[in-house]
């Protein structure tokens, strides 16, 4: 099955400085990658997503790029702020076709921390 | 919408009880999964169900049973509790597990004694 390796498991950046979050994953077949955050005691919720389709997408302060030869990918955050602060996963999926279709894999998480 | 619904938010089992976690959600959303977060390993997912009547295993389904009656309803059965299904466990849908987003519960945390 598909393995998702993530790193750094923790960050410390200063307020304005950028971050940038860095996964790779396993099965060639995955073609979905989405980014979550969890806040402290909350529920993850989705920040960003890239297909495989695509190199990079871009979302205000935040950036996903992907290089599928390697597969890898990564999530950029520039100009920090202390509300960035927060646990980011990443994820791998076969979001269509295959025999692995739903199973959405999550990396360890990096805990991000954005001193002001 | 009141989203994803997890209940209980809290639950403490002695080693081999039983028990249920609920989740239900209200968007009509087809896909629906249980994940269990654990420190330092990330939300692994035990079962998961691309609709009502269909179940399958994701990377951890030893010791958890699942069924899909209904759209709306996922519950998550503990057979034998074990001090190692001591997690937070989170519920999750999504439109129809592909490119759409998955909508998370408030979780559920289990303490094992």
């Amino acid at each position: 099955g598909e393995n998702v390796e993530q790193h750094p498991s923790t960050l410390s950046v200063q307020e304005g400085d950028s971050a940038v979050i860095k996964c790779t994953y396993s099965d060639s077949a995955s073609n979905y990658f989405p980014w979550y955050k969890q806040e402290l005691g909350k529920r993850p919720q989705l920040i960003i997503d890239i297909r495989s389709n695509v190199g990079e997408k871009k979302d205000q302060r935040i950036a996903v790029t992907l290089n599928k030869t390697a597969k890898h990918f990564s999530l950029h955050i520039t100009e920090t702020q202390p509300e960035d602060s927060a646990v980011y996963f990443c994820a791998a999926s076969i979001a269509a076709g295959g025999t692995s279709y739903g199973k959405l894999t999550f990396g360890q998480g990096t805990i991000l921390t954005v001193h002001p | 919408n009141a989203g994803v619904t997890q209940t209980p938010k809290f639950q403490v089992l002695k080693t081999g009880q039983s028990m249920t976690l609920q989740c239900a959600q209200d968007m009509n959303h087809e896909y629906m999964s249980w994940y269990r977060q654990d420190p330092g390993m990330g939300l692994r997912l035990i079962h998961y169900s691309v609709g009502a009547g269909i179940t399958d295993q994701g990377e951890v389904p030893n010791g958890y049973n699942v069924s899909r009656s209904t759209t709306e309803d996922f519950p998550l059965r503990l057979l034998s509790a074990a001090p190692s299904q001591t997690s937070v466990y989170f519920c999750a849908s999504s439109y129809d597990g592909s490119w759409s987003p998955l909508h998370f519960g408030n979780g559920t945390r289990l303490t094992v004694t």
